[in-house]
């Protein structure tokens, strides 16, 4: 595996049910991050982790639950979904520079995305 | 806060035409400006990083420039192939953000 991988590449699930989304990076990186794409709206930074750190959107419901628990992986935990949170979920990773600037200093680099149907 | 516009939000053209996207945003403290290549239903795919001290950067028949003081960047597309159809996105950096824009959906016809 090259890049950045995203597990599932499709999910559909109910209000009720508890799913998890997995991103893996193989480049070395050292921060992470989720994205909602939606339907005619920007991308949206969901969460960061960076050099164990995590920075988050504010306005991110707390029905999503991030997990990295490594440099290389990243999952998102889902649990009583609404239909608007349908989208495109997509991961990315950076190399954090650490002393010479933050995450947004490097190139992101992003995975497939998995698309979410809640019914 | 940083908001990031993109200008055309559609662009049609026939092959073999130049090319220009436009992008402006905000807040000129920005670490980068990168531009990214969307598929339908895929992720997103890196085409160019421009660091805040930099002007331009090129990539094959890519070319996009910055103007931090203006707010600017625009991505120059030469002599344009059906296979550049795609939507193209710009996003400004910030410490541990990246702001995206809409997006230009660009159809390149044969």
């Amino acid at each position: 595996e090259t890049g950045v991988t995203q597990t599932p590449r499709h999910l559909v699930m109910g209000m009720t049910n508890k799913k998890s989304l997995k991103c893996e990076q193989h480049l070395g990186h050292n921060a992470m991050y989720w994205y909602k794409q939606s339907a005619k709206k920007p991308l949206e930074l969901m969460f960061v982790y960076s050099l164990e750190e995590r920075v988050e959107n504010n306005s991110v419901p707390s029905r999503f639950s991030p997990e990295c628990p490594n440099s290389s992986h990243l999952f998102l935990h889902l649990h009583t979904l609404q239909p608007e949170d349908s989208a495109l979920y997509l991961c990315a990773s950076s190399q954090d520079p650490s002393l010479a600037g933050g995450p947004g200093w490097n190139e992101q680099f992003f995975g497939p995305g998995t698309r979410l149907t809640v019914l | 806060k940083q908001e990031v516009t993109q200008i055309p939000a559609a662009l049609s053209v026939p092959e073999g035409e130049n090319l220009v996207l436009n992008c402006s945003f905000t807040d000129s403290a920005i670490y980068n400006l990168q531009w990214f290549r969307q598929d339908p239903g895929k992720g997103l795919t890196s085409l160019l990083l421009i660091q805040s001290s930099q002007r331009e950067q090129t990539s094959g028949r890519l070319n996009a420039s910055l103007d931090k003081s203006s707010g600017r960047s625009t991505l120059y597309i030469a002599a344009s192939q059906p296979g550049d159809s795609a939507t193209y996105l710009c996003a400004a950096s910030g410490y541990s953000t990246l702001t995206f824009g809409k997006g230009t959906m660009l159809l390149v016809s044969p």
